[in-house]
């Protein structure tokens, strides 16, 4: 199993750009869901999924939105980059409850 | 509503010491409470949770956890540091309707010295 994977790794936008962050996931989890991770405050959730066509917003989900299509992707949808969603954005997934496997993280950056 | 406060965002211990990391919460319904390590620019490993069953809860790395539902307490323990324990340690919690969503704590740098 590769667990959870996120693409990319790294991404520099600028103001008012978009863009698509990936996390797919091969274990047949129901639960996934969308971190970010700022520093000294711990990790705060964006939006989260039960299941295949279920989303629902966690947090802090202003500027973010997420479709669930399939079991395995679960992508995170910038629409209009700014300088305050610069973070590393984690996916995580889980069979039943809150988040048991982390991928390795997008690192943002918005200019 | 639920949260997370982790005491010390700084713990150093030496190498054998006991490690003790301080995490409270506070919920409206009976939580669901986990802890992660952190190693630097990686993502979060599940160490250990807690769903309502046993209240020591044993987890990877010869890690420990106590719920304590008196102090509202979860504190995470270990024997023994070694160097390799270095890392950064997240509280978590899951008390919401379906269990559905994670609050975590500041998290707690914890420092092994030789």
């Amino acid at each position: 199993n590769a667990g959870v994977t996120q693409t990319p790794k790294f991404q520099v936008l600028k103001t008012g750009q978009s863009m698509t962050l990936q996390c797919a996931q091969d274990m047949n989890h129901e639960y996934m869901s969308w971190y970010r991770q700022d520093p000294g405050m711990g990790l705060r959730l964006i939006h989260y999924s039960v299941g295949a066509g279920i989303t629902d917003q966690g947090e802090v989900p202003n500027g973010y939105n997420v479709s669930r299509s399939t079991t395995e992707d679960f992508p995170l949808r910038l629409l209009s980059a700014a300088p305050s969603q610069t973070s590393v954005y984690f996916c995580a997934s889980s069979y039943s409850t809150g988040a048991e496997f982390f991928g390795p993280g997008t690192r943002l950056t918005v200019l | 509503a639920q949260s997370v406060t982790q005491l010390g965002s700084h713990v150093s211990v030496s190498e054998g010491a006991l490690v003790l990391l301080r995490c409270n919460y506070s919920s409206s319904v009976p939580p669901y409470l986990f802890w992660y390590v952190q190693y630097p620019n990686q993502g979060l490993q599940l160490l250990l949770k807690y769903t309502s069953a046993a209240t020591l809860v044993k987890g990877i790395n010869g890690f420990e956890a106590e719920f304590k539902k008196s102090e509202t307490s979860f504190h995470l323990t270990k024997p023994s540091a070694h160097m390799s324990d270095a890392a950064e340690y997240f509280c978590a919690v899951s008390a919401d309707t379906g269990r559905r969503a994670l609050t975590f704590g500041s998290g707690t740098r914890l420092q092994v010295q030789p």
